[in-house]
């Protein structure tokens, strides 16, 4: 079974501009979740996407956007990029097992702002 | 606000030791605790969780043990080796609503295992 599969992997982006990250979760799990790592604040929640609509959402300013397809792949999107949002974003796929919401992360896709 | 307290923030230990990574939370209503890991260039793997219910849980070299009155959860991973180098998160899910559980994650402690 394929895992999670996110593009790109690397990217280099400058102070203003905008970014779009893709991910397609493992086949047959139909929420989606983004996260956002950096050293200083590790693992920060970003949203979570269930059949298309965005059931939870955390903390982070209305620059940061997020949107699920019919096939359960989702992407995010970040506008006018500062220096902080240079970070590692991280999205899962999750599957509830015994009550429990696993997630399955994908590798990341790095985001150097410049 | 930091609602999952880890530490240490990184460990050296010698092969064969005991590696223990503590982590605290406040939310009572957390009801489930996972622990990833993740090595350099991939992204945090579910390593063992446990649930509120049970004070202790084994996976082969890998234990969790709880402690739900101290509200206090901990890692152990017995005979360490090399290839545990990495970083460890410990986690707590909360339900949210509208079908959402939220997983609120640790800062991280960096294991490097020595020869």
């Amino acid at each position: 079974k394929a895992g999670v599969t996110q593009t790109p992997r690397y990217l280099i982006k400058t102070r203003g501009q905008q970014v779009t990250l893709s991910c397609s979760p493992i086949s047959g799990h139909r929420s989606v979740s983004w996260y956002q790592q950096t050293p200083g604040q590790g693992l920060q929640f970003l949203f979570e996407y269930f059949s298309e609509t965005q059931r939870n959402k955390g903390n982070f300013p209305g620059r940061f956007s997020g949107r699920q397809f019919s096939n359960s792949r989702s992407e995010m999107n970040v506008s006018t990029l500062e220096l902080g949002d240079s970070a590692l974003y991280l999205c899962a796929s999750s599957l509830k097992v015994s009550g429990a919401n696993v997630l399955t992360f994908g590798a990341g896709s790095r985001l150097t702002v410049l | 606000q930091q609602q999952v307290k880890q530490s240490p923030q990184s460990l050296i230990v010698q092969k064969g030791g005991i590696s223990i990574i503590n982590c605290a939370y406040e939310n009572t209503a957390f009801d489930y605790f996972p622990w990833y890991q993740q090595f350099p260039g991939k992204g945090p793997a579910l390593l063992i969780a446990i649930r509120p219910d049970v004070s202790e849980k084994k996976e082969g070299r890998f234990t969790i043990s709880f402690n739900k009155s101290a509200k206090q959860f901990s890692l152990h991973i017995m005979d360490s080796q090399p290839g545990d180098s990495a970083t460890y998160f410990c986690a707590a899910s909360t339900y949210s609503g509208a079908g959402s559980y939220q997983l609120t994650f640790g800062k991280g402690t960096k294991l490097s295992v020595i020869p």
